[in-house]
């Protein structure tokens, strides 16, 4: 199984600063690397796609980085609605697919 | 309006089954493949089974292989997860979701979510 690891495990910021949100695999993945926001008693929503790629109507304060096994997500300048959890998940491995344990950006 | 609604949680005891179902609407069901995911309380997502489209291969998380059982029926565009021997840690909210192969297999549309809790 390939374990994906995010840290921080919480990040506190205020409204206005940059994110930097860190997902680490446990082996190679390759570009088959996606980030979901989720917020309490919501769906999750697909931010990022292969890597860097922004989905459908995802602003462009969010971007994603890294390769191999060290990726990133950053949030360049938080709004009030980006306070929420966050999730790298791959498919590289298609016998096990995972999602590493959140990263919950909190205000501050 | 591309969309999937969840249905079918419930309140059950250990051991148990339960059915789920998720409707698809907006989209031609039949071209993608599609996943179930859950967040049980307190914790993250944790990605369940999946089925593809057109081959129907399956593939299940170590937690639930030989418990839960996955199943679409493409011609009601809907999505199942049959559950059995349900045990209290699979209480948690239960979504379906789209893999979009245009997204390199994102998860890009999503359910709200069913609830279920599994309790003596």
């Amino acid at each position: 199984e390939i374990v994906l690891t995010q840290s921080p495990a919480t990040l506190s910021l205020s409204p206005g600063e940059r994110a930097t949100l860190s997902c680490r695999a446990s082996q190679s993945i390759s570009r088959y690397l996606a980030w979901y926001q989720h917020k309490p008693g919501q769906a999750p929503r697909l931010l990022i796609y292969d890597v860097f790629n922004r989905a459908t109507g995802v602003p462009a304060r969010f971007s994603g980085g890294g390769s191999g096994t060290d990726f990133t997500l950053t949030i360049s300048s938080l709004e009030p609605e980006d306070f929420a959890v966050y999730y790298c998940h791959q498919r590289f491995n298609w016998a096990g697919l995972t999602f590493g344990g959140g990263t919950k950006v909190e205000i501050k | 309006e591309v969309q999937l609604v969840e249905t079918g949680g419930d309140l059950v005891q250990p051991g148990e089954s339960l059915r789920l179902s998720c409707a698809a609407s907006g989209f031609t069901f039949s071209s993608f493949s599609m996943t179930w995911v859950r967040q049980s309380p307190g914790k993250g997502l944790e990605w369940l089974s999946y089925m593809t489209s057109s081959t129907n291969t399956v593939a299940y998380a170590d937690s639930v292989r030989g418990r839960f059982t996955i199943s679409r029926d493409n011609a009601k565009n809907s999505l199942f997860l049959q559950m059995n021997s349900l045990r209290a840690e699979d209480t948690g909210v239960y979504y379906c979701a789209r893999l979009n192969r245009k997204l390199r297999d994102a998860f890009d549309i999503w359910g709200p979510g069913t609830m279920v809790t599994v309790s003596s």
